[in-house]
């Protein structure tokens, strides 16, 4: 069983520009979950998707935007990048349950100068 | 709204000693809550939940928690600490509203000394 994986590990932008993370799910899992976790910080939340729709947001700007597709991979696009967007991004799997297990990958590590 | 707060961002242990981790909660419907624990440049691995069933869960390397309705708390413990367990706790309660998303607190990192 293949777990949860993100691509790339490391990605260094600057301010301004655009970024797209990427995200396989564990086998069986429709349900992906992406968040922001800054340096020192617990993770926060920015979306989820369902079955390739939106299932919650977070207070993240429209700027932060997501897909998911019919394999239920998933990307989380950023634009128009801040200092701030500096951070882990972390992507987690689930299946149908409410509440179930969260299944987390490594994390993407954006750093924007 | 939910919340969760962790007491204490830095906790220090002897190996052999009782690790005790902090977290209150707060909810209005009965919570979903969740410890996770994140190693230096990994992702977060699940140590143990609580979904309404019995109030003391076990989980993985002897890590356990007890659910504390009445003082809102959902505490980690361990009996020996270990070297390996050094590492980053998050706390964390399912929002069912918004399709069980996670609120996490703010982590406590767990020093173990020899």
């Amino acid at each position: 069983e293949t777990g949860v994986t993100q691509s790339p590990t490391h990605l260094i932008k600057t301010r301004g520009q655009q970024v797209t993370l990427r995200c396989s799910s564990q086998s069986g899992h429709n349900t992906v979950s992406w968040y922001q976790q800054a340096l020192g910080q617990g993770p926060q939340f920015i979306f989820q998707y369902y079955r390739e729709e939106e299932n919650g947001r977070g207070n993240f700007p429209p700027r932060f935007s997501g897909l998911q597709f019919p394999n239920y991979s998933s990307e989380l696009n950023v634009n128009a990048l801040e200092l701030d967007d500096s951070a882990l991004y972390l992507c987690a799997s689930s299946g149908d349950v409410l509440h179930n297990e969260q299944f987390f990958g490594p994390g993407t590590r954006l750093t924007v100068l | 709204a939910q919340s969760v707060t962790q007491l204490g961002s830095h906790v220090s242990v002897s190996e052999g000693a009782l690790v005790l981790l902090r977290c209150n909660y707060s909810s209005s419907v009965p919570p979903y809550l969740f410890w996770y624990v994140q190693y230096p440049n990994q992702g977060l691995q699940l140590l143990l939940k609580y979904t309404s069933a019995a109030t003391l869960v076990k989980g993985i390397n002897g890590f356990e928690a007890e659910f504390k309705k009445s003082e809102t708390s959902f505490h980690l413990t361990k009996p020996s600490a270990h070297m390996s367990d050094a590492a980053e706790y998050f706390c964390a309660v399912s929002d069912g509203n918004q399709g069980g998303k996670l609120i996490f607190g703010q982590g406590t990192e767990l020093s173990v000394k020899p």
